[in-house]
């Protein structure tokens, strides 16, 4: 049971290249995030999906897109990537229970650089 | 005013001492209630939910004041291994959307 994964872990591209980012969880959770952390600040929601072929804005969703066309993988990508992208980037799944106290469980994030 | 606001630190505390964190919320209808632990270069990780009656957990304890609209975190007999940032975290109640705090950072020094 590896939890949530994340791809690549670290990552450098040069402005105006693409890539994906890929999530992906084996806990057969409903809910899935896409979180970025900028120092000095909170952890901020990029898109977030609550099911196979859904997905939502965030907080910050300039500049990203999402794809979840499996339960267990949601990908983020960067079309045209921006210094301003440079960041931490963490997946995040949670499950589907009603009630109050769901946890979120991350992944253990990607560092990217855009220069 | 932001949405959850917390004291950013440092906290530098020798070992075995006592220290407690506050954070604030801004939305009356926030519904449920967490401190998440996160390391350097790491993922934030479950440390506690906080119930209405308060709860413990080993030398953790959390309790929340829904009248002043705060959340707390005492934390017992200080160990090297605490040193970390806690994130405090806020959920509106069934909803997909958690807030978080900027972190509170702790050293715990020998």
């Amino acid at each position: 049971n590896a939890g949530v994964t994340q791809t690549p872990k670290f990552r450098v591209l040069k402005t105006g290249q693409s890539m994906t980012l890929l999530c992906a969880q084996d806990m057969n959770h409903e809910y899935m995030y896409w979180y970025r952390q900028d120092p000095g600040m909170g952890l901020r929601l990029i898109h977030y999906s609550v099911g196979e072929g859904t997905t939502a804005k965030g907080e910050v969703p300039d500049g990203y897109n999402v794809s979840r066309l499996k339960k267990q993988n949601f990908l983020l990508g960067l079309e045209s990537a921006a210094p301003s992208q440079t960041s931490v980037y963490f997946c995040a799944s949670r499950d589907y229970r009603q009630g109050f106290y769901n946890e979120q469980f991350f992944g253990p994030g990607t560092r990217l650089t855009v220069l | 005013r932001k949405e959850v606001e917390q004291d950013p630190g440092p906290f530098n505390v020798p070992e075995g001492a006592t220290v407690a964190f506050n954070c604030t919320y801004s939305n009356s209808a926030s519904q449920s209630f967490f401190w998440y632990r996160q390391d350097c270069r790491k993922e934030p990780k479950l440390l506690m939910s906080v119930y209405s009656s308060g709860n413990e957990d080993g030398r953790f304890t959390a309790q929340l004041n829904r009248a002043s609209q705060y959340i707390s975190l005492l934390i017992r007999d200080s160990k090297l291994s605490d040193s970390a940032t806690y994130l405090c975290v806020v959920n509106m109640g069934g909803t997909y959307k958690y807030i978080f705090g900027t972190g509170t950072r702790l050293k715990v020094l020998a």
